[in-house]
């Protein structure tokens, strides 16, 4: 069965500081894309970053990066100066055959 | 540039009603995957619908039934409501090929009560 673990069910973290997610997933395919969705009280499901599994060069966006390690199968997500717009609850989630699993989530509490 | 957009916001329904929730894509966007997230969970893959043919389902039973209209608009319908079926219902939509799953872009969802 296909599978993504996020074991921090909480976090928090002060403003303007560093925190990182974790994730595992389980997936007998080579060929893949990894995606950390932020999902905010408003409920919209926004994409925060994603990874193509065959590219070996962590994801960029802003604020936000990847650590992914295909072999071992983890895919973290660190968020840089964190800012109290940042809180929400973050779901890591992979592709498969066109579809997205998703992750049970973590919520993230940014601290003033 | 209008986004996913989907209707009602809130519905409250009983047991044993049947219900159809409806989303309309993102322009340009000609495929429309229906998810069930439950309270405290992540999203769950529902089906996908593409050239108004289910493309693809997950593991939901026959209650869960949808359909794509000319119009790239889609609807979910659930007969025989358990209470187990409250859920936010989140709709998707993405362009064929290459871009379904990393270009696909979420709706606000629809809240579903079933009392």
């Amino acid at each position: 069965a296909q599978t993504v673990t996020q074991s921090q069910p909480e976090m928090s973290v002060q403003e303007a500081e560093t925190v990182t997610l974790s994730c595992t997933y389980d997936t007998s395919e080579s060929d893949y894309y990894l995606f950390w969705y932020k999902q905010p009280p408003s409920r919209q499901m926004i994409l925060v970053i994603r990874q193509e599994a065959y590219k070996q060069q962590n994801a960029t966006e802003n604020r936000f990066s990847v650590n992914f390690q295909k072999a071992a199968k983890s895919f973290s997500l660190k968020i840089s100066d964190s800012q109290l717009g940042d809180a929400a609850m973050y779901f890591c989630a992979y592709s498969e055959d066109d579809k997205i699993i998703f992750g049970k989530g973590t919520r993230l509490h940014i601290l003033p | 540039d209008a986004g996913v957009t989907q209707s009602p916001t809130h519905l409250i329904k009983t047991r044993g009603q049947q219900v159809t929730l409806r989303c309309s894509p993102k322009s340009g966007h000609d495929t429309v995957s229906w998810y069930q997230q439950a309270l405290g969970q992540g999203p769950q893959f529902i089906f996908q619908y593409y050239e108004e043919e289910e493309r693809q389902r997950g593991n939901f039973p026959d209650r869960f039934s949808g359909h794509q209209f000319p119009n790239y608009s889609s609807e979910l319908n659930v007969n025989a409501l358990l209470l187990g079926d409250s859920a936010l219902y989140l709709c998707a939509s993405s362009p064929i090929g290459t871009g379904i799953v990393h270009e696909q872009y979420f709706g606000p969802g629809t809240r579903l009560t079933v009392t």
